[in-house]
């Protein structure tokens, strides 16, 4: 049973420019969701999706945004890069309507850096 | 709105001596709480979490946690450290309900000296 598929796995990118990260969530999960872990801190909660639609949002700017397909895959957009865009991006799977103890599984991540 | 403070970006025990790592969390409603742990270049994995059962959690790799509610702590501990629990070890909590997303503290780096 795979679980969380995340890629690439390192991305090396331009002030400016833009990134599409890909995740694929583990077997029978439906709801996706993004963190970014910036070097030396915690995971921060991105965005959620659901049912292709964006269901929960933390505080991080329109620059990022986010795609589920029918699949239930997903993709994380960042545009305008920034330096302190530079962190490992996690994707963690879920089921919706599965209460939230059931806890989530998170793919590998990938590690976007920004020269 | 919630948080979680772990106290200790840094921790260092010789193997076989008690770890002990601590987690305070705030919350204005029941929360969940976990402990997740992440080796180097990997993704998170979950140790263990409390959901409103019995406060004291065991999770896996013999680590286990308590709950109290009093003293808005949920501390992890192992008896006895081995080598390979070396990681960063992350306490999150969330809000009850489905698939609520999780609020992490910032983390807190095991060292195991041999």
């Amino acid at each position: 049973d795979a679980g969380v598929t995340q890629s690439p796995t390192h991305l090396i990118k331009t002030r400016g420019q833009q990134v599409t990260l890909r995740c694929s969530p583990k077997s029978g999960h439906d709801t996706v969701s993004w963190y970014q872990q910036a070097l030396g801190q915690g995971p921060q909660f991105i965005f959620q999706y659901y049912e292709e639609e964006e269901r929960q949002r933390g505080n991080f700017p329109d620059r990022f945004s986010g795609h589920q397909f029918p699949n239930y895959s997903s993709e994380l957009n960042v545009n305008a890069l920034l330096l302190g865009d530079s962190a490992l991006y996690l994707c963690a799977s879920s089921l919706a309507g599965q209460d939230s103890n059931y806890g989530y599984t998170f793919g590998s991540g990938t590690r976007l850096t920004v020269v | 709105a919630q948080s979680v403070t772990q106290l200790g970006s840094h921790v260092s025990v010789s193997e076989g001596a008690l770890v002990l790592l601590r987690c305070n969390y705030s919350s204005s409603v029941p929360p969940y709480l976990f402990w997740y742990v992440q080796y180097p270049n990997q993704g998170l994995q979950l140790l263990l979490k409390y959901t409103s059962a019995a406060t004291l959690v065991k999770g896996i790799n013999g680590f286990e946690a308590e709950f109290k509610k009093s003293e808005t702590s949920f501390h992890l501990t192992k008896p006895s450290a081995h080598m390979s629990d070396a990681a960063e070890y992350f306490c999150a909590v969330s809000k009850r309900g489905a698939t609520n997303k999780l609020i992490f503290g910032t983390g807190t780096l095991l060292a195991v000296q041999p």
